[in-house]
């Protein structure tokens, strides 16, 4: 089982609507979610974090986090095309075993979204 | 606005040649990260650094590949003799972790070089 999961579409929603991403995690001691947009040939860019269950809004963007499902979710409200990117979902994994280590940074492949005008 | 420089941008190469690339980390960042993400894949972390120590190397191929960060502040990774499987895009991104234990670090990544090996 991948760490880190998600769809990696494409997801097309036209522009003005509700977009949902969805990842989910195996590792139950994670304690930080990051999402991060990708536009074609650039670097991510990190978008919302988010550490606690429940909600997180900033401006357009919606975060949701749910431990006890190991779920996370992004919601882009009134799509814009310029949102058309790969959503990448992170997760801050412990580090293994019993001695000493860093938090190590977990990707899923991406969510293709595509916004049509 | 603080940002994480990489140079070059581009890098073209022949199998079996030697390439570098450069970072610089967000101006007060000790934690420093080589990631590789191959096209249509999420990043994978290279080699993780705490100012200038090696935390965390075990899926850097040792054998073509070295990172630096001699003063703690930027970094080279050194990829010799490259292989065509090494073509990819190379990200370096950096965090204000307060401690290797940081469960809430937030990294922030340059704009990465894109390296094809022919």
């Amino acid at each position: 089982q991948k760490e880190v999961e998600q769809n990696s579409g494409p997801l097309s929603v036209p522009e003005g609507a509700i977009a949902s991403l969805n990842c989910t995690y195996s590792d139950r001691g994670s304690q930080s979610f990051f999402w991060y947009r990708q536009y074609s040939g650039k670097s991510p860019e990190l978008i919302m974090s988010i550490y606690s269950n429940g909600d997180k809004e900033d401006g357009r963007f919606t975060a949701q986090l749910n431990k006890a499902s190991q779920y996370v979710s992004l919601l882009i409200r009134d799509s814009q095309p310029s949102d058309s990117a790969t959503y990448l979902c992170a997760v801050n994994v412990p580090p293994r075993g019993s001695g000493a280590g860093s938090y190590q940074l977990t990707f899923g492949k991406g969510t293709k979204l595509s916004v049509i005008p | 606005e603080a940002e994480v420089a990489q140079s070059p941008r581009y890098k073209i190469t022949e199998k079996s040649q030697a390439v570098a690339f450069w970072c610089d980390p967000i101006s007060g960042h000790a934690t420093l990260y080589w990631y590789r993400q191959i096209l249509g894949q999420g990043p994978e972390l290279l080699v993780q650094f705490q100012d200038e120590s090696v935390v965390d190397d075990s899926q850097l191929p040792k054998d073509r590949f070295s990172a630096e960060r001699l003063k703690g502040v930027d970094s080279t990774l050194k990829i010799q003799p490259a292989e065509l499987g090494d073509s990819a895009m190379y990200l370096c991104a950096s965090s204000l972790a307060l401690g290797l234990a940081d469960p809430y670090n937030e990294q922030f990544f340059g704009p990465g070089t894109r390296l094809t090996v022919l």
